[in-house]
Formats: structure tokens, C-alpha cells, sequence
């Protein structure tokens, strides 16, 4: 069975707080992501990375970082963490092959609430 | 650039209708389209999905067809049930990097 296993499932850290969220995938898959996810804005990208120690700004980077040193890991760092951050964030990952169909497996989401 | 658009919620039904969820989408190239759910508390699973022109994506009794003429994916289930209250995520992918570009999610409640 596919698992992609999101290690926090429920944080609450305060403002300035350095935050980490961690990502674990099973299935030897090349690309991982970073999600976020706000009612009426759906899914947002805000990092991937196509192989170890590389990483792609998506379309909302600001105020985060990745680190990808292992293929089956992927962390979300929030260097100093904000109210506006307060969100649910999901990890994904997907195998890099178009013979894949290019579906993408989700964890269950991260909730984290900045205060 | 890609984008997808779906028709805003929430879409409330009773037991044993007809759904019609509709997805719009603009994209370069030819992008495979999909459909995710997300029940209460979890996280994106995917219900189902089509990577050409015309094919058919079918999964727990929804169903959806790729439309290039109409660049639409609608989903549609013919009977639907208590247990299908969720939010359904309209998406497409065309790159080698599995990238997906998400519509906005639309929450489906049923009733019974």
C-alpha cells in the first residue's frame, strides 16, 4: 500500500517559533511537495523537489524552507513562524515516470495553528 | 499558465441524487485531469482520473470525462449517499514533475 506518513498530525507553536514539519514516503518515489491548504484557496505549492538535496520554489515560498537530504524524506521548516501561517499543510509525492499517469499521493495533512 | 476552476459550494443534496460537480480548466499542452476527496480530518485521496482526450476516469460509482472541446472534467455520480460528504479537489497535471494545479475544492454534503 502506498504511505506517505506526516509525523505531526496537530501543532501548535508561537510566533517567531522555529517550526518543523517532516514528511516520510515508502514508495521510492523521485518528487515530494509541500502544500498548503486554506479554505476558498484550495491547494497552494509551496516547495518540491525532484531529487535528494534539490528543491523548486512553488507558488507561495516566502517565509518557508525544505530540506530533502534523504530520497524518502521531505521537511517544511518555517524559520520564524507567523499568524498567517496558521494552516493545514499536506505532503506529497509522486514517481517521476509519465508511465505513472502522474498521480500524486497525499499524507494526511499537518494542522498547525501559530499563536 | 494552468488554472482550474470549479463551481463553489457547498452543494447540499439528499440521499440517492444525482451530482454534478462541474471543473473548467486552462492549461498548455495536454494535461492529465483529476479528481481527489478529502473526507473530514484527512488529508487527498484520489478518486479517479484521465490522462487523454475522451477517456472516461470512474471510481466508487463517480465518473468523469475528459473534454478537450469543452476543456471541462465534471464529476458526476448517479446516487449519491451520506458517505460521500466530503470536499472534492478538481486537478490537472502536464509536466514530467507530476506538479498539480488544484481548483478551489468543493464541499458536498448529503443529507438523509
Amino acid at each position: 500500500d502506498v504511505k506517505v506518513t506526516q509525523s505531526s498530525r496537530y501543532l501548535v507553536k508561537r510566533t517567531g517559533e522555529k517550526v518543523f514539519l517532516e514528511c516520510v514516503q515508502d514508495m521510492d518515489h523521485e518528487n515530494m511537495f509541500w502544500y498548503r491548504q486554506d479554505p476558498g484557496l484550495g491547494l497552494r505549492l509551496i516547495y518540491f523537489s525532484y531529487d535528494v538535496k534539490m528543491k523548486e520554489k512553488g507558488d507561495i515560498p516566502e517565509g518557508y524552507s525544505v530540506s530533502r537530504e534523504k530520497k524518502e524524506r521531505f521537511s517544511l521548516i518555517l524559520e520564524s513562524a507567523s499568524t498567517n501561517q496558521t494552516s493545514m499543510y499536506l505532503c506529497a509525492s509522486s514517481a517521476g515516470t509519465p508511465e505513472t499517469g502522474n498521480t500524486i499521493y497525499f499524507g494526511e495533512g499537518s494542522w498547525l495553528t501559530v499563536v | 499558465g494552468n488554472s482550474v476552476t470549479q463551481m463553489e459550494g457547498p452543494v447540499t443534496l439528499s440521499e440517492e441524487a444525482f451530482l454534478t460537480i462541474n471543473c473548467t480548466y486552462t492549461a498548455t499542452g495536454y494535461p492529465s485531469l483529476f479528481w481527489y476527496v478529502q473526507y473530514p480530518g484527512e488529508g487527498l485521496q484520489l478518486l479517479l482520473k484521465a490522462t487523454k482526450a475522451d477517456d472516461k476516469g470512474s471510481n466508487k460509482g463517480f465518473e468523469a470525462t475528459y473534454r478537450k472541446e469543452t476543456t471541462s472534467f465534471h464529476l458526476e455520480k448517479g446516487s449519491v449517499q451520506v458517505s460521500d460528504s466530503a470536499v472534492y479537489f478538481c486537478a490537472l497535471s502536464n509536466n514530467a514533475g507530476n506538479m498539480l494545479t488544484f481548483g478551489g475544492g468543493t464541499r458536498l454534503m448529503v443529507k438523509p
